[in-house]
């Protein structure tokens, strides 16, 4: 089946502590996305990549990290910079800028 | 820097009834714009898209939405809704060409809640 894997569906983080959400696509796209999601904030745009080993950060990058040394791969790392890391993270591709596809989520929450 | 406004956060509405939900962007260069759904415990899809062409889009389940490019508007549209309409409605943008097409941007979301 193609689409977008995103693991794990729950993460807890504890103080100081770095973490890394996983997302995989096998849709062979270009691009990819981190998104955060918010009640009543909508989705955030955290970072995307549009080719491999290359990344922008989007409106909210502060307190996250990524890399993109494969085209199927794009993770991202919550830092212990991120002072409110609780929320909903969605990862994304889509093939330049056109539908994106969404992987399911993975909800962080700080012990 | 492109924005997206959407200024309905919650919609409530009975079945059969019409629906319009409100979409603003703000971007100086040709774009694509898109609505995409998310039903209960269901992965975000998209709804429509318009890139070019007619500005009266049609999409999925009935929906339909109208670009005017002089109000920098994107309404989505449902003549009658129903009760599996229930979910919550984004409104994205991106800019149209090149390097600036990769960057999605999406508003606050609509919840629209259908009663039965």
């Amino acid at each position: 089946d193609g689409g977008i894997t995103q693991s794990p569906k729950y993460l807890f983080r504890k103080e100081g502590q770095n973490v890394t959400l996983s997302c995989e696509q096998n849709l062979n796209h270009d691009a990819m996305y981190w998104y955060r999601q918010d009640p009543g904030q909508g989705l955030r745009l955290i970072y995307y990549s549009q080719i491999v080993n290359d990344f922008q950060k989007g409106d909210i990058a502060e307190g996250y990290s990524v890399s993109r040394e494969k085209k199927e791969s794009f993770p991202l790392t919550v830092t212990s910079a991120q002072k409110n890391p609780t929320a909903f993270y969605l990862c994304a591709s889509s093939y330049r800028g056109e539908t994106q596809y969404f992987g399911p989520g993975t909800r962080l929450l700080v012990l | 820097a492109q924005s997206v406004s959407q200024h309905n956060h919650h919609v409530i509405l009975s079945e059969a009834a019409s629906l319009e939900l409100g979409c603003n962007y703000s971007y100086g260069g040709t774009v694509n714009l898109f609505w995409y759904v998310q039903y209960p415990g269901q992965h975000l899809q998209l709804l429509l898209k318009y890139f070019s062409g007619d500005p009266l889009v049609k999409g999925i389940k009935g929906f339909e939405a109208e670009f005017i490019k002089s109000k920098f508007s994107f309404n989505l549209r449902k003549p009658s809704v129903q009760w599996s309409d229930t979910a919550e409605y984004f409104c994205a943008v991106n800019g149209g060409a090149g390097s600036s097409a990769s960057k999605i941007i999406f508003g606050s979301g609509t919840r629209l809640s259908i009663r039965p």
